[in-house]
Order: structure tokens, then sequence, then C-alpha cells
């Protein structure tokens, strides 16, 4: 079954906009991920929120996360053509720290 | 440092034949290890994963099973092949503990025809 589900499935936007993805899950999780996957690649971590934090920056990206809403987000700054990609979040639920659930992704296209 | 390597990174089977895709990874020991199955533009359905040699959790019941021989040693093998086992099989490994990051290795694509 799947955890997590990311919003929008395909977000299109021109370079040097921001790009804003949504995380919504169902169960109590112990920590919130977000990946990376270039076209038939494997998939690069960006970055993991703990449940106890609310915020996290890493360069261009800042991830939130609201524990009560079940909803994380992500959002790249100043995108770039590059930053084109499909953005995956995923969890690591308390019940069962093992596993690493994915959502079915938001594929970001960035118009030079 | 650690890497993940799998392969092979394409594979095309014809149905009914037996199918085998490898995975190691180096730098790193007793690793959480991982099968991912990732449809055409979909996300990624969590096959199998272990913690420790000779310990496997199947997350889907399907044609395939999981075998962990070695450490950091990952194996995904099916006795017959069907047309709904196509897509891309990523390998990934974790540290294996909370606040962790999975890594993922480059994927193998597997068409059966």
């Amino acid at each position: 079954s799947q955890q997590g589900e990311e919003d929008p499935q395909a977000l299109s936007i021109q370079e040097g906009e921001n790009a804003t993805m949504n995380c919504s899950y169902k169960t109590s999780i112990n920590n919130l991920q977000w990946y990376r996957q270039n076209s038939g690649r494997g998939l690069v971590h960006l970055i993991l929120i703990r449940s106890n934090e609310r915020e996290k920056h890493s360069g261009r990206l800042r991830v939130t996360l609201d524990t009560s809403k079940k909803s994380s987000s992500l959002l790249i700054t100043a995108s770039r053509a590059a930053d084109t990609a499909s953005y995956f979040c995923a969890t690591v639920m308390k019940t069962s720290y093992d596993k690493v659930i994915f959502g079915p992704g938001t594929s970001l296209s960035v118009i030079p | 440092s650690q890497t993940i390597h799998q392969w092979p990174a394409t594979l095309v089977q014809p149905v009914g034949s037996p199918l085998s895709l490898e995975c190691t990874v180096e730098g790193t020991s007793n690793p959480n290890l991982y099968w991912y199955r990732q449809a055409a533009g979909r996300g990624l359905q969590l096959l199998f994963y272990s913690v420790g040699i000779g310990q496997i959790s199947s997350e889907v019941p399907q044609n395939l099973s999981a075998s962990r021989p070695q450490d950091r040693q990952f194996i995904l093998s099916s006795k017959k092949l069907l047309l709904s086992d196509s897509g891309f099989y990523l390998c990934a490994w974790s540290a294996g503990q909370f606040n962790t990051e999975a890594f993922f290795g480059q994927g193998t694509r597997l068409t059966v025809v």
C-alpha cells in the first residue's frame, strides 16, 4: 500500500520561477525524505526531515513538514532547466523503520 | 565511500524464462537492502527488503523472490517471468537506523517479451 501521495502529478514552470510540490501521507512517520530521479536513472536523495522538525533548507531547496496535517512540501527556488526531473517523497513509518515507502512522484519540467 | 552496483542495466527476456538480478554494496556493513519496481511514469513499489543475511521481507505477493546470501549482496529472482514483470527495477541500501537516507543503484530495465 502507498503511504505518500505527491501533488501535483506534473508541473511545468519557466526557468527562474519557484516550484512547489506537496506530499501527503497516512500514518505516523519517523522521518520524511525527498528524492529526485532523472529519466531512466536511479534516485538521488535530496533532503530528510525528522518528525520533530518543521522546516529544513539545503541550497535552493526548502522542505516543510506539518505532522498535524500529515503533509510536507518541497520548494525549489530560482529553478533551472537542470532541475527537470521527477521528485518523490518517501516516508519511514514509526512502526516500521526498516522500510522506506515512496509516493507516485511529481514530474517537474523547467522550461528555459 | 559507499557504492552500490546493480546489473545488468537492461535486460530483454522471453516469457517463462528465469531471472536473476544482482545488487552489491561496498563500503558499509550490515546495510538494509531493498528491491523496488517502478512502472513507467509511476512511483516506486517496494518489493522486498532485508535487514540481514537470510532475512527477507516480502511486501507484495508476486512472481518474484529475493535472497541475501552475503551481507552486501541482494539478488532478485524469478523462476518463470510473466509479461507483467516488465519494469524498472531498483536496488537500494540504507544504514538501517532511524533518520537515514536510502542510496540507489542505477536500475535495471527489464522487458519481458
